[in-house]
């Protein structure tokens, strides 16, 4: 079965870029998704189809997607942005999840 | 104003059969632009997608799990259902329904804590 990967944990310090990965085979062909999560609270999706953001997800928060990765990439990040992160993606007609990154700000 | 709430029993035996519904305000579960979905996170550990049901009708199982799952729609209360068969300590998770575009899950519920023990 298809499977993706990402780091368990990403540090970055208060203001520098983070940078969380999702790894799979061929992900690139494939659409990742990106949703957030902080602790007692519901997963919320800041990056779709790859690239793109909800209404209301900061500009600090974008997303790619080629060869093997998808990346999600925070720009300036704020401490607000520490949370659990989690890739998604579509195999055939299953959704998969990413085994989730956390994010710690410095 | 779109909101998804989930209920049903917070601790259910071993062997028995976990049933929760996910009650649809803002939209309608027969949407042909949705799609419906259950997904559950035990605790301290990451998601895990349960499954899909889209136009009242055709549902997508996660196979690692398919032989003990039942997604289904009642049109007349908006709402949509999840029946897990045969539960062990493995199924106590956090499980949350969610609308599913082409691709993503745009709203959750606000999650349920399912406890399974005797």
């Amino acid at each position: 079965s298809y499977e993706v990967t990402q780091p368990p944990s990403v540090s970055v310090s208060a203001g520098q870029t983070a940078s969380i990965t999702c790894s799979g085979d061929k992900l690139g062909d494939k659409l990742a998704a990106w949703y957030q999560q902080k602790p007692g609270q519901s997963p919320v999706l800041i990056i779709y189809q790859d690239t793109r953001r909800p209404t209301g997800i900061p500009a600090r928060f974008s997303g790619s997607n080629s060869g093997n990765t998808a990346t999600l990439t925070i720009s300036g990040t704020q401490a607000m942005d520490e949370a659990d992160y989690y890739c998604q993606a579509w195999d055939d007609s299953n959704v998969i999840f990413g085994g989730g990154t956390k994010l710690t700000v410095l | 104003q779109l909101h998804l709430q989930e209920s049903g029993p917070r601790l259910v035996k071993p062997s028995e059969t976990l049933s929760l519904i996910c009650t649809v305000s803002g939209d309608s579960v027969t949407s042909s632009s949705h799609f419906w979905g259950w997904i559950r996170q035990p605790p301290g550990k990451g998601l895990q997608w349960i499954g899909n049901i889209y136009y009242g009708q055709t549902t997508y199982y996660n196979p690692s799990l398919e032989s003990r799952i039942t997604i289904s729609v009642d049109t007349s209360k908006n709402q949509f259902s999840l029946r897990l068969s045969s539960v062990t300590a493995a199924d106590t998770a956090m499980y949350y329904c969610a609308r599913r575009g082409t691709w993503q899950f745009d709203l959750w519920g606000r999650g349920t804590l399912v406890t399974v023990s005797s």
